[in-house]
């Protein structure tokens, strides 16, 4: 089945504590992004990637960081998570960037920093 | 830059009744143009998208919108509704021309009573 996968599902941590969100899609895609949604802001772009070892900020990035190292994988990585970054988180991926492709989207990280 | 306004927050409707959850958008050029869906608990899911050619689009689950290109607007509609329709919706612009992002809408809660 045609899927994008996310680690975990919901985490409680506390600031300070380097955590790392995984993420996985099995649809041979090029582009891979993160997102965090916040009630009345939608979705906000973090950081995405068009192929890899290419990675580019987002519109939000600040307290992120991301690697791709491997095609399928795109981890999201928070060295020092603070308050302010309780959210929920998505992955997405699509065939290619600044194309007519749909992404898909994984099922979310529910995160909260105390 | 490239912005969604979803003027509703919330649209209520009975069942049966039609259906429309607006959307107006701002983007150099011409504009590639998604709706998704968000379940409860779930990831967004695609529904129908904005190419070129017809301006009514077909999409998944009986859903439709018309892409206006003197209005910026990109509606999205359904001739019947169904409590299962209950969902947070999402519009989101992509320019065309080179890499650009997508960009999403706030969300609308779409609620359809029985």
């Amino acid at each position: 089945e045609a899927q994008v996968t996310q680690n975990p599902r919901y985490l409680i941590t506390v600031t300070g504590k380097k955590l790392t969100v995984t993420c996985s899609q099995n649809m041979n895609h090029e582009y891979m992004s993160w997102y965090r949604q916040d009630p009345g802001l939608g979705l906000r772009q973090i950081y995405y990637s068009m192929n890899v070892e290419v990675t580019d900020k987002g519109d939000v990035p600040e307290g992120y960081k991301v690697s791709r190292k491997e095609k399928r994988n795109f981890p999201l990585i928070l060295e020092s998570p603070s308050p302010n970054q309780t959210s929920l988180y998505f992955c997405a991926s699509s065939f290619t960037s600044g194309s007519s492709y749909e992404q898909y989207f994984g099922p979310g990280t529910r995160l909260t920093v105390t | 830059a490239q912005s969604v306004a979803q003027p509703e927050d919330q649209v209520n409707v009975a069942e049966g009744n039609p259906l429309t959850v607006k959307c107006t958008y701002s983007v150099s050029g011409n504009p590639y143009l998604f709706w998704y869906v968000q379940y409860p608990n779930r990831g967004l899911q695609f529904l129908l998208k904005y190419i070129t050619g017809d301006n009514l689009v077909k999409g998944s689950y009986g859903f439709e919108a018309e892409f206006n290109k003197s209005q910026t607007s990109f509606h999205l509609k359904k001739p019947s509704a169904l409590v299962s329709d209950s969902a947070l919706y999402f519009c989101a612009v992509r320019a065309r021309s080179g890499y650009s992002t997508l960009t999403f809408g706030k969300g609308t809660m779409l609620l359809v009573s029985p």
